[in-house]
């Protein structure tokens, strides 16, 4: 089966640094993606891993661990503006196929 | 450069209406996938269209489908709608050749009453 783990909230201050786990157990791997999305608004890609590592881009890093099945969003010197839900979705196949988890709401607090 | 578009933005229908969603891709994509995401969830995978053919399909019943038009813009259709059926219903695009790169409309809000 299909099945993706995320916690459902987490809050922090601004300034600091956080880290959004995902476990997933999937039929299919062919990518890793973490989008955000603020409410009522689409969701925006921000990372995608498909080999082990680390993805560096800016404030945001994803990591990535096929063996063990997970990855995880790390965000840098945290802004107001990034409290929103973060969504890590995988790609089941080819195509655009993608199982998402539930997400993860942040709150960033002053 | 205009990002996928989608219309409505709200829609009210009631228990066993039909209705019609359209989505415009992304410039230069010729792929469209729809998702359905209800409040408090992950967008769930519909089904995916590429050279107007239905490519991939999830687990949702033959009360949904849809259609891709030569200029590579997509409908989605569901008939006899369902209490359930209320959630917010996104499309996405990509170019088949590139397909990491995946990019969200805004959505549709279908509330059925």
């Amino acid at each position: 089966g299909q099945n993706i783990d995320q916690p459902t909230e987490m809050t922090a201050t601004e300034g600091a640094i956080v880290q959004i786990n995902c476990t997933y157990q999937t039929s299919g791997f062919n990518g890793l993606f973490w989008y955000q999305q603020h409410a009522g608004e689409a969701p925006t890609f921000l990372s995608y891993n498909v080999l082990d590592g680390l993805e560096e881009k800016g404030r945001f890093s994803s990591f990535l661990s096929r063996s063990k099945g997970y990855s995880y969003l790390l965000l840098k010197e945290l802004q107001m503006k990034d409290s929103a839900s973060y969504l890590c979705a995988v790609r089941d196949g080819g195509f655009q196929k993608l199982v998402f988890g539930t997400g993860t709401r942040l709150l960033v607090s002053p | 450069d205009a990002g996928v578009t989608q219309s409505p933005t709200h829609l009210i229908k009631t228990r066993g209406q039909q209705v019609t969603l359209r989505c415009s891709p992304k410039s230069g994509h010729d792929t469209v996938s729809w998702y359905q995401q209800a409040l408090g969830q992950g967008p769930q995978f519909i089904f995916q269209y590429y050279e107007e053919e239905e490519r991939q399909r999830g687990n949702f019943p033959d009360r949904f489908s849809g259609h891709q038009f030569p200029n590579y813009s997509s409908e989605l259709n569901v008939n006899a709608l369902l209490l359930g059926d209320s959630a917010l219903y996104l499309c996405a695009s990509s170019r088949i050749r590139d397909d990491e790169k995946l990019f969200f409309g805004s959505g549709t809000q279908l509330s059925v009453l």
